[in-house]
Order: structure tokens, then C-alpha cells, then sequence
């Protein structure tokens, strides 16, 4: 079974620049989450989906990112205009959904975007 | 909401003890929880986890986890530490939410000691 595809693994930009991630989930998975790691950290989550619905965007620093899921399938997550404080690394990660029960909800991460801004 | 609290941010431990890394929760509903590692620059694996069966959890690499719900705990035990168990250990609560947000602990890192 194929896993969570993740690109590019990594990007440098600079500051003010804009930048997009990219997310395919595993087949059949309906929801999906967006996470970023910085440095020492754990993961933050960012937004998740259900499907192609926002079910919870509340750490999204909407300001600057955008995240979209056309057709419950794939999944883009954009910054512009990045700062130093993007740096970070991005996950993505994808689950049966929680309408299926407690069982499925177990997440399935991608190997992450490593994000430099300088 | 829901939460997840690693009570130690790093643990050492020397080779062939016990290792205890500790994650308390909170919860208005029934949580699912996980435990992963993460070893220096690269993904999460997962290491087990707890979805209303079973109390205690065993996982891969000799780990297991008991779900407390009085105490609201799901520590981390392995009888006999190795040393490539060093890595960062993160804790994981879902489903508290009825929505089921899958939110990290702040993460333990796990030092063997030889």
C-alpha cells in the first residue's frame, strides 16, 4: 500500500518569498492534516480536513497561509510571504476519518518538506 | 479542548534499565492515543497505540502502554533500554475533541546511557 507522498522533501527561499507544498494521501483516506515541526519541537497541527471540508484551521496563521483540498483527494499548503520563523519542517498526514470510529483514527505521516527561510 | 502533557522533557537512562516516559491527557470524551519515536532527522514511526480495547498496549522494539482513565495517563515503559532507543518520543491524543484532532505532545527525548 502506498504511502502519504509528500514534495518537494526540501525548498530554501527567502524571506518575502511565497512557496507551496504539495500532499497525496492514501487512497481512501478521508481526512487529512497539515502539521509543522520546528527545530526541537513537536508537531503542530495546522489545519485538518474532513473530505474537502476545513474541520478545524484555528492554528493556521491565515495571514500568510493557505491550505486547500479540491475533490477530498489532494492537498496544497501555501505561504506567502514567508518569514524566517517558517523554517520548519511540514508534514502531512492522512486517516480513515473519525465518521468510520475510534479505531481508524490513526494518522499515516508523510516523510515532511523541509522549509528554510533565509 | 483536548490536550497532551509529556511530564519530562528529556530521560536518561543507561543501557538495559527500565525506561519510563510519562503523557498525561485530558479529555471530555473517550481519547485514542498513540506514542511515537522519531530518531534524528527522520519521519515518525509509530510505536503503538490504544483505541478502547485492550488497557495495556503492547507495540514494536519490546515498548508497551497502559491506559489509565482515573489517572488520565499513558506512560511509556520498555523493561530494558537499548541504545538505539535514543530519539525524541511524542505522545498523542485523538477523538477528544468528538472531532478528532490528532495533537502532539511537546515530546520527551530518551538518552541511553552506555
Amino acid at each position: 500500500e502506498a504511502g502519504v507522498a509528500q514534495s518537494p522533501r526540501y525548498k530554501i527561499i527567502e524571506k518575502r518569498q511565497s512557496v507551496a507544498f504539495w500532499c497525496n494521501p492514501i487512497s481512501g483516506h478521508a481526512t487529512l492534516y497539515w502539521y509543522q515541526q520546528i527545530l526541537g519541537q513537536g508537531p503542530k497541527l495546522l489545519i485538518q480536513f474532513q473530505n474537502n471540508g476545513v474541520v478545524d484551521d484555528s492554528q493556521l496563521p491565515k495571514d500568510r497561509f493557505s491550505a486547500e483540498r479540491l475533490k477530498g483527494v489532494d492537498s496544497t499548503l501555501k505561504i506567502q510571504p514567508a518569514k524566517l520563523e517558517d523554517s520548519a519542517v511540514y508534514l502531512c498526514a492522512s486517516s480513515l476519518g473519525f465518521e468510520t470510529g475510534p479505531v481508524n483514527t490513526e494518522a499515516f505521516f508523510g516523510q515532511g518538506t523541509r522549509l528554510t527561510v533565509v | 479542548a483536548q490536550s497532551v502533557t509529556q511530564l519530562d522533557s528529556h530521560v536518561s537512562v543507561s543501557e538495559g534499565t527500565p525506561v519510563l516516559l510519562r503523557c498525561n491527557y485530558s479529555s471530555s470524551y473517550s481519547p485514542s492515543l498513540f506514542w511515537y519515536v522519531q530518531h534524528p532527522n527522520k519521519g515518525l514511526q509509530l510505536l503503538l497505540k490504544y483505541t478502547s480495547a485492550a488497557t495495556l498496549v503492547k507495540g514494536i522494539n519490546g515498548f508497551e502502554a497502559e491506559f489509565k482513565k482515573s489517572e488520565t495517563s499513558f506512560h511509556l515503559t520498555k523493561p530494558s533500554a537499548h541504545m538505539s532507543d535514543a530519539a525524541e518520543y511524542f505522545c498523542v491524543v485523538s477523538g477528544a475533541s468528538g472531532t478528532y484532532k490528532y495533537i502532539f505532545g511537546t515530546g520527551t527525548r530518551l538518552k541511553v546511557l552506555a
